[in-house]
């Protein structure tokens, strides 16, 4: 256990619908990025937030995304209009100096 | 942008030594990560090179020239939990970014 927690650990979905997913940093850590994992690769960075203020964003971040970190605590992200290439899991890191210490992630799955 | 290379696959026995390459190119360099995921977790940091040289922890040592876009991960005497993914990733600003990672499995 790293500190930083994510809720749910797994989402079913149709197609379609809305989803968002929670993340709680560890307390004391000002950055914290989101990725997203598909099988057999590596995750891709999508954003991430320095405090409340989000700092970079992927072009892999559609507009269908969006994140917040409404009192630099907790992160929350949604995808909006899901669609099945959505399916991967979204992994939540927080990080002070060097290191970015991840969280268990949500498994999404649309269908 | 980044494009991070590694060897996909690789077997060894309990007790043995594994390197792990990883070549990068980017346009920008803040350091690389070595990163430990065992299937269906979260990864788990292992080492940051940041110059070019080798650091070492405990089982784990990892090596870094800047000039050649190169790093290695070098796994000593091997136990059956380090069967596992290692990801090499490289920073750019405050963004990682991952290679694919190499399947390392441990046999008996």
């Amino acid at each position: 256990d790293t500190g930083v927690s994510q809720n749910p650990r797994h989402k079913i979905t149709k197609r379609g619908q809305n989803v968002t997913f929670r993340c709680d940093p560890i307390s004391e850590h000002n950055r914290l990025y989101w990725y997203r994992q598909t099988l057999g690769q590596g995750p891709e960075f999508l954003t991430y937030f320095q405090n409340e203020a989000q700092l970079e964003k992927s072009r892999l971040l559609s507009d269908r995304f969006s994140a917040e970190r409404p009192k630099g605590s907790f992160s929350t992200l949604e995808i909006q209009r899901t669609e099945q290439g959505d399916s991967a899991m979204y992994l939540c890191a927080s990080r002070q100096g060097n290191e970015q210490f991840f969280g268990p992630g949500t498994r999404l799955t649309v269908l | 942008g980044q494009n991070i290379d590694q060897p996909t696959e690789m077997t060894a026995t309990e007790g043995a030594i594994v390197q792990i390459n990883c070549t990068y190119q980017t346009s920008g360099f803040n350091g690389l990560f070595w990163y430990q995921q065992h299937a269906g977790e979260a990864p788990t940091f292992l080492s940051y090179n940041v110059l070019d040289g080798l650091e070492e922890k405990g089982r784990f040592s990892s090596f870094l020239s800047r000039s050649k876009g190169y790093s290695y991960l070098l796994l000593k005497e091997l136990q059956m939990k380090d069967s596992a993914s290692y990801l090499c990733a490289v920073a750019r600003g405050d963004r990682l970014a991952f290679g694919k990672g190499n399947q390392v499995v441990v046999i008996p």
